[in-house]
């Protein structure tokens, strides 16, 4: 049962352009949601977070929305840079005494064009 | 910069050898964590430890999967006996108790032939 989903495996986007990334959830359990970014042979590095308590957080050109009653988060990246060329994971955390305990989605390779 | 350190970065072992990684985690966190990442999926919490006990083991196949941070700082992963479904990228994460940004480390290669 994959509780979060990215439905699309891979997104194309010129540089300068916006990149929106997806991602859905089925447990009403999680309250704290994250996203990583992963280069090829390292490890996922930590980019922005959300608490449930908030529909939107900013840093930068990242901005995470997130649609409770639809169980949905968004990750816009604008402006895309050819750097921002990586796979993108959301993840989610139900609190508690589970605060750190990540259910990850499957990913979605982001590739931006100069 | 602190980082997550792990060791060995790559390594292939024969079908029913043992294999052990070592991740030592930011100084400071007394949350660690280990992570299985099989190729075209998300990472999948194995382990977590709180200082030197286990708090979640529920997804380690106990059955060839150790896990132990005797002191409370850096800790191993072994498997043994290792089997061909057990290649994946092994990674190690840590936090600050009751932060749920972890930060992971490079991640150990796993491929068992």
């Amino acid at each position: 049962d994959q509780q979060v989903k990215q439905n699309s495996p891979s997104l194309s986007v010129q540089e300068g352009r916006i990149s929106i990334l997806n991602c859905d959830y089925t447990n009403s359990m999680f309250d704290y949601f994250l996203w990583y970014k992963k280069y090829p042979a390292e490890g996922p590095t930590f980019l922005i977070s959300i608490s449930s308590i908030k529909d939107k957080n900013e840093d930068g050109r990242f901005t995470v929305f997130l649609n409770k009653s639809a169980k949905h988060l968004s990750l816009h990246i604008v402006p895309s840079q050819p750097g921002d060329s990586a796979v993108y994971f959301c993840a989610a955390s139900a609190g508690g005494t589970s605060y750190g305990k990540l259910t990850f989605g499957q990913g979605t390779i982001l590739t931006v064009h100069p | 910069e602190a980082e997550v350190a792990q060791s060995p970065r790559y390594k292939i072992t024969e079908k029913s050898q043992a294999v052990a990684f070592w991740c030592d985690p930011i100084s400071g966190h007394a949350t660690l964590y280990w992570y299985r990442q099989i190729l075209g999926q998300g990472p999948e919490l194995l382990v977590q430890f709180q200082d030197e006990s286990v708090v979640d083991d529920s997804q380690l196949p106990k059955d060839r999967f150790s896990a132990e941070r005797l002191k409370g700082v850096d800790s191993t992963l072994k498997i043994q006996p290792a089997e061909l479904g057990d290649s994946a990228m092994y990674l190690c994460a840590s936090s600050k108790t009751g932060d749920t940004e972890a930060f992971f480390g490079q991640g150990t290669r796993l491929t068992v032939v």
